[in-house]
């Protein structure tokens, strides 16, 4: 069964980088692209962008332009989204998923990464 | 960039009620590329509906989707105590993805 498994909780300074990644399996891994989709405490969903596993070729919502970079390691089916120059307003809960792209919706996540901005 | 809004943003129900929630799109939206997602506490959200009106494995068929346009629609005709959550309509356009705020369903 597809698996997206997440590195765990993350508690940063403001200023500071967070690296999460995300873990693929019971799929290849090169075929979907991965989105990273966040969340804010009581929030909705923001999305933030997409690698295609397969080329390395990443979109980023105009937001993040700059400040974010999705990479992949395809000899482990691993995603990263790394999201530097941390601000109080990036605390919140950050998932991978997939892309089905005959259904065009996000169709399996990951279990989520809450990542806290604090001084 | 495509804004979705939704409505009403809180709907107050009793199990059994019908609930019919709204999301309209500021420009047109094929609705080859509206989806509906459903998200409970402290868990990921999960696929609902895609293509505006196709329910995504095992969704109870009491959830239909309709709309075109700029105007969409999920009902869920009778609801069940597991379907008291937050629901969010998204659009896909140009490889990027928006989504509107949510509508909170809540026992009454």
């Amino acid at each position: 069964q597809v698996q997206l498994v997440q590195s765990g909780t993350e508690v940063k300074k403001p200023g500071a980088s967070v690296k999460v990644s995300c873990k693929a399996s019971g799929y290849s891994f090169t075929n979907y692209y991965l989105h990273w989709v966040r969340q804010a405490p009581g929030q909705g969903l923001e999305w933030m962008g997409r690698i295609n596993p397969h080329t390395g070729d990443t979109n980023y919502a105009q937001k993040f332009q700059g400040r974010v970079t999705m990479t992949r390691d395809t000899s482990i089916s691993t995603a990263y989204m790394e999201l530097r120059s941390l601000r109080s307003d990036d605390t919140a809960v950050y998932y991978c998923a997939t892309w089905e792209v005959v259904h065009n919706s996000l169709e399996y996540w990951g279990q989520g990464t809450l990542v806290t901005a604090s001084s | 960039e495509i804004v979705l809004t939704q409505s009403p943003g809180t709907l107050s129900l009793s199990p059994g009620e019908r609930a019919t929630l709204s999301c309209r799109a500021s420009q047109s939206v094929s609705s080859t590329y509206l989806t509906w997602y459903q998200q409970k506490p402290g868990q990921a959200p999960r696929l609902l509906m895609y293509a505006a009106s196709s329910r995504a494995t095992g969704i109870p068929d009491r959830f239909s989707g309709s709309g075109s346009g700029t105007d969409f629609t999920l009902t869920i005709s009778k609801l069940e105590p597991e379907d008291f959550a937050v629901y969010y309509c998204q659009q896909y356009d140009t490889s990027s993805l928006t989504f509107g705020g949510g509508t909170k369903v809540e026992i009454k």
